[in-house]
């Protein structure tokens, strides 16, 4: 059962246009949520976080949005570069509890 | 450049063969985990550390033996390896103990294992 499901495998931006990746989630107990980053040959880089009592966090121009209601979150990346060009996990994990990861989904960001 | 550092980079081994993967950091992270990726899969967690006292075996089988000389180390010993354990072995740390709130995973670039 994925617990953490991100039902985009591939998606494909022009430079300079935001990049939306979308992750959904069925354990209501999950209350702390992070994107990363990963590289082929290289291991997965975190990004960036949001717990469970926000709607929204900012870093420079990633920007992830948390929907308890719809159980939905989102990382907004705002000019997208060609160096975004990865493959995107969504996490999240329980107080006290193991990271679950999803699919994740492979951005390639087009000069 | 990562902060954890996990050598060797690739490994390819026999089914007979004893080998160990290591890993090190030096951010005075108290967590260290061990998680395995296949190609186009998410990683998958084997075991954690918190404390340097095993936390966390995710019913991994025993040819994997995981050791936590200190809060600095994580080894994993290999043997008796089967060709479906080929995957990327990564190590990642975090700051609080395992599952502390708001405490990120920061992974290595991971070891390349080829059992064959």
């Amino acid at each position: 059962d994925q617990q953490v499901k991100q039902n985009s495998p591939s998606l494909s931006v022009q430079e300079g246009r935001i990049s939306i990746l979308n992750c959904d989630y069925t354990n209501s107990m999950f209350d702390y949520f992070l994107w990363y980053k990963k590289y082929p040959a290289e291991g997965p880089t975190f990004l960036i976080s949001i717990s469970s009592i926000k709607d929204k966090n900012e870093d420079g121009r990633f920007t992830v949005f948390l929907n308890k209601s719809a159980k939905h979150l989102s990382l907004h990346i705002v000019p997208s570069q060609p160096g975004d060009s990865a493959v995107y996990f969504c996490a999240a994990s329980e107080v006290g509890g193991k990271l679950i990861f999803g699919q994740g989904t492979t951005l390639q960001v087009k000069p | 450049d990562t902060e954890v550092t996990q050598t060797p980079k690739h490994l390819v081994m026999g089914m007979t063969n004893k080998k160990s993967l290591k890993c090190e950091q030096h951010m005075g992270h108290r967590a260290m985990y061990w998680y395995k990726q296949k190609a186009k899969k998410p990683p998958e967690l084997m075991f954690v550390y918190s404390y340097e006292k095993l936390s966390i075996n995710e019913s991994v089988p025993s040819r994997f033996s995981p050791e936590c000389p200190n809060s600095s180390l994580l080894n994993l010993h290999l043997h008796a390896l089967q060709p479906e354990d080929s995957a990327l072995y990564l190590c990642a740390s975090s700051q609080g103990g395992a599952g502390s709130y708001n405490s990120p995973l920061h992974f290595g670039n991971g070891t390349r294992l080829t059992v064959t």
